[in-house]
């Protein structure tokens, strides 16, 4: 069964340091997202992707996130200088077009210290 | 902003029924059901549109009442794989999930 892959399963990074989350989507999907859970928290929406552009972002996008496709499989969420508060379970979804079902990955635990 | 799940928790034993409702201040236009085990990913459970259509899979009913701007999943003869934590989400377009708002959940345990 196709499935969502995300790397890395787990990162620790400190304050201010960039960090890159990895995603691979399911092959035939072309809507992409993000969202992220803080422990015990729930699922919160971050961005959107269709046709190489964002389509849809969240209060919590600001300028120290940005997403990108930069090549036919990967799609990537690039925290700038990450925070404390930026500690969360990150996860990545496809969608095939109008199904409206996601498919999650695993999820990324980003520990910011 | 976010719908509002009902109850926040509940246990049930192995067999018995449990309801949870998700209702939102804003107009719906779809209604979407997760289930997330514990350290896991939401698993999609079922989809519910304007007009009607449902989808989803699973031995697991949904409800949509678009005038009250409610859902309501039906979880019936619960079985111990059925716990975890249901979110309800809402998305601004029919069928689609460009933005999906997630509820604050309703963790569900079953026992024995």
């Amino acid at each position: 069964e196709p499935e969502v892959t995300q790397t890395p399963s787990h990162q620790v990074t400190q304050m201010g340091q960039e960090v890159i989350l990895r995603c691979v989507p399911i092959s035939n999907h072309l809507y992409f997202y993000w969202y992220r859970q803080i422990l015990g928290q729930k699922v919160e929406f971050l961005v959107s992707f269709y046709n190489n552009e964002i389509s849809e972002k969240s209060e919590i996008f600001d300028d120290q996130f940005s997403v990108e496709r930069p090549d036919g499989s990967n799609f990537t969420l690039k925290i700038r200088s990450t925070k404390l508060e930026d500690s969360a379970m990150y996860f990545c979804a496809s969608s095939g077009v109008y199904t409206g079902e996601l498919f999650f990955g695993e999820g990324s635990r980003l520990t910011v210290l | 902003q976010q719908p509002v799940q009902s109850p926040q928790a509940v246990i049930l034993r192995e067999g018995e029924d449990a309801v949870i409702n998700c209702s939102s201040s804003k107009a719906l236009y779809s209604v979407h059901w997760y289930r997330q085990k514990h350290g896991e990913a939401p698993v999609f459970l079922m989809i519910l549109l304007k007009g009607g259509e449902q989808k989803g899979h699973e031995k697991i009913s949904a409800s949509f009442n678009e005038k009250k701007q409610q859902s309501s999943l039906y979880l019936t003869a619960s079985q111990l794989s059925y716990s975890g934590t249901y979110f309800c989400g809402t998305a601004p377009f029919t069928g689609t999930a460009s933005k999906l708002t997630f509820g604050t959940g309703t963790r569900l345990q079953v026992t024995l």
